[in-house]
Order: structure tokens, then C-alpha cells, then sequence
């Protein structure tokens, strides 16, 4: 697609359960990051995966918190147990490659808005 | 001590005014920086890079201070339509690698 794409857009899950949220980068985006927003805050950095490397994971908050990045295209990042502190806006960014090279700029989805009850 | 810091404001001016953000971070060997924004319920997008030597586009003017680790953004003639929250960001790495350290942003609101 044109952009990045995040799904789902909008997910209320109760407190324990587990969720799977999805990125669909820009094709040819070498590099894939997540960040977290929570309401009136800033983005807060999970990970990152660059190419083949491994992933900086430095931002994962818990154990609870895992992402994985098949073919070096879709990202999937998993929650388990959800806790109501896990409630927050979930975003995707991507860039790199021959989709835009040099610039540095990070192209976002529209983020997964997660509720946790 | 947060690794990029802004001031979160809120700023309000009025419609004309000149307005000033800075920024600081923490990492020494950082390797390129940003001005992102951001508006209400959506997701950053890029205003501009920050260029050692400095930079303008248009009614904004973005600089770097790395000796003092500072980056600033400078809104001229404010209009209605820059209320937003402007986002700084570090990037670890000068090319399109690295990890994207965002501050918490500082919320701009022009008014009539």
C-alpha cells in the first residue's frame, strides 16, 4: 500500500488477556520501530529492527511485551497478560530502503488504540 | 534524566507572534536530529531535519548546538494552523539506521 498501515485500529480487551497487534510497513522500508503514546504523553520506544540485525529491544517494558518481524516486512508486537497500564496508543513507524533513501524521515501508521478493562 | 527533554509548555500565542522550542539530549555521540508534529489524535509527521549549520524552511528555522546539546525550532508569524504539539528527535545513527529518541513534546496554541 501508499502507506503504512497499523491494525487493528481500535482494540478492548480484557485485563489478562493477550493481544497481537500488526504493522504493514512501506514496502522497502530497511528499518521498522514500535512506540508507545499513552493519552497526553510522549512516544515511548519499544523496538526497533534494522535489515537482518537483531532488534533493539531496549525499550520492551516487560517480559509481557514481544515483536517479531517476518521476511523483513510485517511487524507483529504481542502482549501478554494485559494490565490496564498497558492501555495506550500503539505506533508504527518505518523507513530506509530504496522507499526513501537518506532522508531519515519515519513514516507512521495510525496507530492501534488499545483499551485494556 | 529523560535522554531528550523539551519544555512541555503549553505555549498560547497569538496569531503573528514568534515563538521558540528548544530541546536538549543527552547522548553525546547522537548523529542527526528532527522536528516532528503532531496533531491532536495523529501520528508525528516530519516538519524538518536539524542541520549543523542550520536550517529554514519557510517560517520555521531549526538549529543545532552540539557542543551544548540543544536543538531549537523557530515559528515566525504564527498562524492558526501550527497549534500542535512539536515533537524533538534524536536519532542514534546519521543515516536512515539507528534508534529515534523522542521527547515528550511541547504543545503550541495560536489564537485569533
Amino acid at each position: 500500500g501508499a502507506g503504512v498501515s497499523q491494525s487493528p485500529s481500535n482494540k478492548v480487551t480484557e485485563k489478562g488477556k493477550d493481544v497481537e497487534l500488526r504493522c504493514d510497513p512501506i514496502s522497502g522500508h530497511t528499518a521498522l520501530y514500535w512506540y508507545r503514546q499513552s493519552l497526553g504523553q510522549g512516544l515511548e520506544f519499544l523496538i526497533y529492527f534494522q535489515g537482518n540485525s537483531a532488534p533493539d529491544k531496549s525499550g520492551l517494558p516487560s517480559d509481557r511485551f514481544s515483536a517479531e518481524r517476518t521476511g523483513g516486512s510485517v511487524s507483529t508486537l504481542t502482549i501478554q497478560r494485559t494490565q490496564q497500564e498497558d492501555s495506550a496508543v500503539y505506533l508504527c513507524a518505518g523507513r530506509g530502503g530504496s522507499a526513501a533513501p537518506n532522508t531519515g524521515e519515519l513514516f507512521f501508521g495510525e496507530g492501534s488504540r488499545l483499551t485494556v478493562l | 534524566r529523560k535522554e531528550v527533554e523539551q519544555d512541555p509548555g503549553p505555549f498560547n500565542v497569538p496569531e503573528g507572534a514568534t515563538v521558540a522550542f528548544n530541546c536538549t539530549y543527552s547522548n553525546s555521540a547522537s548523529q542527526s536530529f528532527f522536528w516532528y508534529r503532531q496533531d491532536c489524535r495523529k501520528e508525528p509527521k516530519l516538519l524538518m531535519s536539524v542541520y549543523s549549520s542550520g536550517n529554514e524552511d519557510g517560517r520555521f528555522t531549526a538549529q543545532l548546538n552540539r557542543a551544548s546539546q540543544y536543538i531549537s525550532l523557530l515559528i515566525r508569524d504564527s498562524k492558526l494552523s501550527d497549534s500542535a504539539t512539536y515533537l524533538c528527535v534524536v536519532n542514534s545513527h546519521n543515516t536512515n539506521a539507528g534508534k529515534s529518541t523522542f521527547g515528550d513534546g511541547t504543545t503550541l496554541t495560536v489564537k485569533p
